[in-house]
């Protein structure tokens, strides 16, 4: 099915662990995006990438890199994991955002313990 | 800073009720406001959108009414049914913002 895929679904990571969150979209959009989801915090923007090559800093950047490997795959990075990043990872990707909307991935659920 | 406010955090509607969930944006250059709708293990998925130029969109049974002048939103759900229930989150683009600013969502219960 077309759309954004997001590996891994699931992952544990002891504090200071290190780990890619991979995420790939076949849509031909220019624009991917890594958001956290954090229970009452709604969803909240940590690096986001306008086009292939480019890549820029959202609200929460601290502690997560990012890169924008072609046009189709933009992952994910966390050097030293801290429980605070504790969270559900959304990736999604856009064109046209006004008209279309973005298009989210189902998530990955980490657990930093 | 939060821009987009977003209430109730939960609301429990009946079978058939209308279902009202409200938003208030604090950047007047937001133009674009798009309400999601997210069930449990899923990503969130467009539900229906609307820009400042107009006051009211319909699609289905979902509605989207906009107060530009009160820079308030809100998302009414008609004929409520149980597979409605999810966790909806209202958002807002533009003004230069990095990427959409989403409300903190509410959960919404359809009891049958």
């Amino acid at each position: 099915n077309a759309g954004v895929t997001q590996t891994p679904k699931f992952q544990v990571l002891k504090t200071g662990q290190s780990m890619t969150l991979q995420c790939a979209q076949d849509m031909n959009h220019n624009s991917m995006y890594w958001y956290r989801q954090d229970p009452g915090m709604g969803l909240r923007l940590i690096y986001y990438s306008a086009s292939e090559g480019t890549t820029d800093k959202g609200e929460v950047p601290n502690g997560y890199n990012v890169s924008r490997l072609n046009k189709r795959e933009f992952s994910l990075r966390l050097e030293s994991a801290a429980p605070s990043q504790t969270s559900v990872y959304f990736c999604a990707s856009s064109e046209a955002r006004q008209i279309y909307g973005y298009t989210f991935g189902s998530g990955t659920r980490l657990t930093v313990v | 800073q939060q821009q987009v406010k977003q209430s109730p955090q939960s609301l429990i509607v009946q079978k058939g009720g209308i279902s009202i969930i409200n938003c208030a944006y604090e950047n007047t250059a937001f133009d674009y406001f798009p309400w999601y709708q997210q069930f449990p293990g899923k990503g969130p998925a467009l539900l229906i959108a609307i820009r400042p130029d107009v006051s009211e969109k319909k699609e289905g049974r979902f509605t989207i009414s906009f107060n530009k002048s009160a820079k308030q939103f809100s998302l009414h759900i008609m004929d409520s049914q149980p597979g409605d229930s999810a966790t909806y989150f209202c958002a807002a683009l533009g003004g230069g913002a990095d990427g959409l600013t989403f409300g903190k969502g509410t959960h919404l219960i359809i009891q049958p």
